[in-house]
């Protein structure tokens, strides 16, 4: 079964503090996504890369940065987390052909910043 | 980016009941999905329809790209169908834009 695997489903971290939220995908896709979910406002596309090391802003960049060294995984990284990106955040991978479109969400990883 | 809206935000049913969601979109798409957010918040992809029509079970879904708007229909809904109903779409560029979501309560 092919998947997206996010390193944690819950975390909860002080204001100030560096931190990574991991995603890695076993299917060999080109493109990887970093996107938040809050209540109301549906998805909001953070980063996404269409191969490695390369990597382009979404719709709301501002307080993240991503790196991605290998084709399988893609982090998001919070270089100095603040309560308004207390959210759930959700990795996705996708690809394309002539006939189809696929895209693939881990389970989320609910963040908390106190 | 692409603006989406999707009607109604709240929709509660009784199982066994027929439902209709709309998405609406600002321009032209290369590409519309639909995706349905269990209670646990898992995503799932259900259709890939950037025009035309297609059936999986109980769900089916409609595109017309001229008119710049999807359908999804919940046929015999059950209470497994509960969730959030997304409708995403993207130009030429892979970026998805996502509309609010439909929250779907199925009571049994």
């Amino acid at each position: 079964d092919v998947k997206v695997t996010q390193s944690s489903r819950y975390l909860v971290k002080r204001t100030g503090e560096k931190v990574f939220l991991e995603c890695v995908q076993d299917m060999d896709h080109e493109n990887m996504f970093w996107y938040r979910q809050d209540p109301g406002l549906g998805l909001r596309l953070i980063y996404f890369s269409y191969d490695v090391k390369m990597k382009e802003k979404g719709d709301i960049p501002e307080g993240y940065s991503v790196s991605r060294e290998k084709k399988e995984r893609f982090s998001l990284i919070l270089e100095s987390a603040s309560t308004n990106q207390t959210s759930m955040y959700l990795c996705a991978s996708s690809f394309r052909d002539n006939l189809n479109y696929g895209y693939t969400f881990g389970s989320g990883t609910r963040l908390t910043v106190v | 980016g692409i603006q989406v809206e999707q009607s109604p935000p709240d929709l509660i049913l009784q199982e066994g009941a027929n439902s209709t969601l709309r998405c609406n979109f600002s321009d032209s798409v290369n590409n519309l999905q639909w995706f349905h957010q269990n209670p646990w918040g898992q995503l799932i992809n259900l259709f890939y329809i950037p025009s035309g029509t297609k059936q999986n079970g109980r769900l089916s879904a409609t595109t017309v790209a001229t008119e710049r708007y999807s359908l999804l229909y919940i046929s015999s809904s059950q209470t497994t169908d509960s969730g959030v109903y997304f409708c995403a779409v993207d130009g030429d560029d892979y970026k998805l834009s996502f509309g609010a979501g439909t929250t779907v309560t199925v009571r049994a």
